[in-house]
């Protein structure tokens, strides 16, 4: 089955604090995206990871990928306001005909 | 460059009736999706296509929706009848397809968001 689960599915943060999301998948992949997405609009892409050891940065936001533990993180330097929105990971599955899937998404508040 | 068009924006109905959504992808992007976001979960797919053909719609209950994709570029979603559970945001997204065939990064429009009442 092909499953991709996120943890916290909400979290609160005072600004300025540091926090890490984490995204693990079921099977092989080698793709890895990070969405976000703000209430009422629709899905921004942030990062796409393609290989083992990969690490991107942006701002605040510093995503890495693990694929021998089939993990993802999504790491929050010194939160403000401004990112306040939800959080996707979505996989994609090369042997499923390259579907894209999902993980529920975390609610990141950034209170201030 | 234009984005992923998508309209309505909102649609109300009741159950039993039916509705269409429609897309217009980024131009050149030979790959299109529809998914199903109910609130609070990540998306769904329900169809892929590319180009006018159907590549996975495996998760497309088909006793009630369908999804055409004429000369590959537009595409329309039919719910028909709709039900209470169809609640929910419907995106469609648009990529290009690499010279190895694997699919690029997913663009996604603004969504239809659904009520039935």
């Amino acid at each position: 089955e092909l499953k991709v689960e996120q943890n916290p599915l909400f979290l609160s943060m005072q600004e300025g604090k540091n926090y890490t999301i984490y995204c693990n998948y079921s099977t092989t992949s080698d793709r890895l995206y990070w969405y976000r997405q703000d209430p009422g609009k629709s899905l921004e892409s942030l990062f796409v990871l393609l290989s083992n050891g990969a690490v991107k940065q942006e701002g605040r936001l510093m995503a890495s990928l693990d694929t021998k533990a089939r993990l993802s993180t999504l790491h929050i330097t010194a939160a403000v306001h401004d990112l306040s929105a939800t959080y996707f990971c979505a996989v994609v599955y090369m042997e499923y005909g390259n579907k894209l899937v999902f993980g529920a998404g975390t609610i990141l508040r950034v209170k201030s | 460059e234009a984005g992923v068009a998508q309209s309505p924006r909102y649609k109300i109905i009741e159950k039993r009736q039916s509705v269409a959504f429609w897309c217009n992808p980024i131009s050149g992007h030979a790959t299109l999706y529809w998914y199903q976001q109910i609130l609070g979960q990540g998306p769904k797919l329900l169809i892929q296509f590319q180009n006018n053909g159907v590549v996975d719609d495996s998760q497309l209950p088909k006793d009630r929706f369908s999804a055409e994709r004429l000369k590959g570029v537009d595409s329309t979603l039919k719910i028909q009848p709709a039900k209470l559970e169809d609640s929910a945001v419907y995106l469609c997204a648009s990529s290009l397809v690499r010279s190895s065939g694997s699919t690029d990064t997913q663009y996604f429009g603004p969504g239809t968001r659904l009520t039935v009442l």
